[in-house]
């Protein structure tokens, strides 16, 4: 049972477009929506968070929107750089689920010069 | 400096071979996670460890076990490890549930 999807598995776009990753969640306890970014060969890092007392996170070009009734939330990043190409995962976490965070399985971004 | 160091970062073995994957942070996070990374799998869970001997299962423990016997040191221990444990390793603290973790480089396990 995968707690966190991911969509598009792969997404490839222009220098200068809005690229748009999107996720889902199955449990309503999650409440803490934290994006990771990751390159070749490199650890996962923390880029942007959200909780749901928010509907809209934003950080320079990376912003969360965020549907709690659709238990959906999307991660935009605008004017896309090629040093922006990674993969993203999407992550959630709860209170009451002892501190366990799960992964949704990424979405590979490509960013074409 | 904050950071997770991960010990060793490749690693050759037979099947059937002990492994033991070593982590250790300096930022005194009480919690401390082992994942794999597997391509198109994402990250997955095996244990988490809430501080000294305060272990948990993740999703995927069949195969693995931990020890914690320092705050800053966590270890991934594999019995007779099987092919299919081939993955990359990721040792990840954090404070409290702040959901914010910090990864380790990782650990390159080969099982032949």
């Amino acid at each position: 049972q995968q707690q966190v999807r991911q969509s598009p598995q792969s997404l490839t776009v222009w220098e200068g477009e809005t690229a748009i990753l999107n996720c889902s969640y199955e449990d309503s306890t999650f409440d803490y929506f934290p994006w990771y970014w990751q390159f070749p060969r490199e650890s996962p890092a923390l880029l942007i968070a959200i909780r749901p007392v928010s509907n809209k996170k934003e950080d320079g070009r990376f912003t969360i929107f965020f549907n709690k009734r659709e238990k959906k939330l999307s991660l935009h990043i605008t004017d896309s750089q090629p040093g922006d190409s990674a993969t993203y995962f999407c992550a959630a976490s709860s209170d009451t689920n002892a501190y366990k965070v799960i992964f949704g399985k990424g979405t590979h971004l490509h960013v074409l010069p | 400096d904050m950071k997770v160091t991960q010990m060793p970062r490749y690693l050759i073995k037979r099947m059937g071979e002990n492994v033991l994957l070593e982590c250790g942070q300096d930022m005194s996070h009480e919690t401390m996670y082992w994942y794999r990374q597997d391509p198109g799998l994402g990250l997955q869970l095996i244990y988490i460890s809430y501080d000294v001997d305060s272990n948990s299962e993740g999703d995927i423990p069949k195969g693995y076990r931990v020890s914690r016997k320092k705050r800053e040191h966590f270890s991934l221990i594999l019995d007779s490890a099987k092919t299919n444990q081939t993955s990359v390793y990721f040792c990840a603290s954090s404070s409290g549930n702040t959901g914010q973790l910090y990864f380790g480089e990782g650990s390159k396990l080969t099982v032949l």
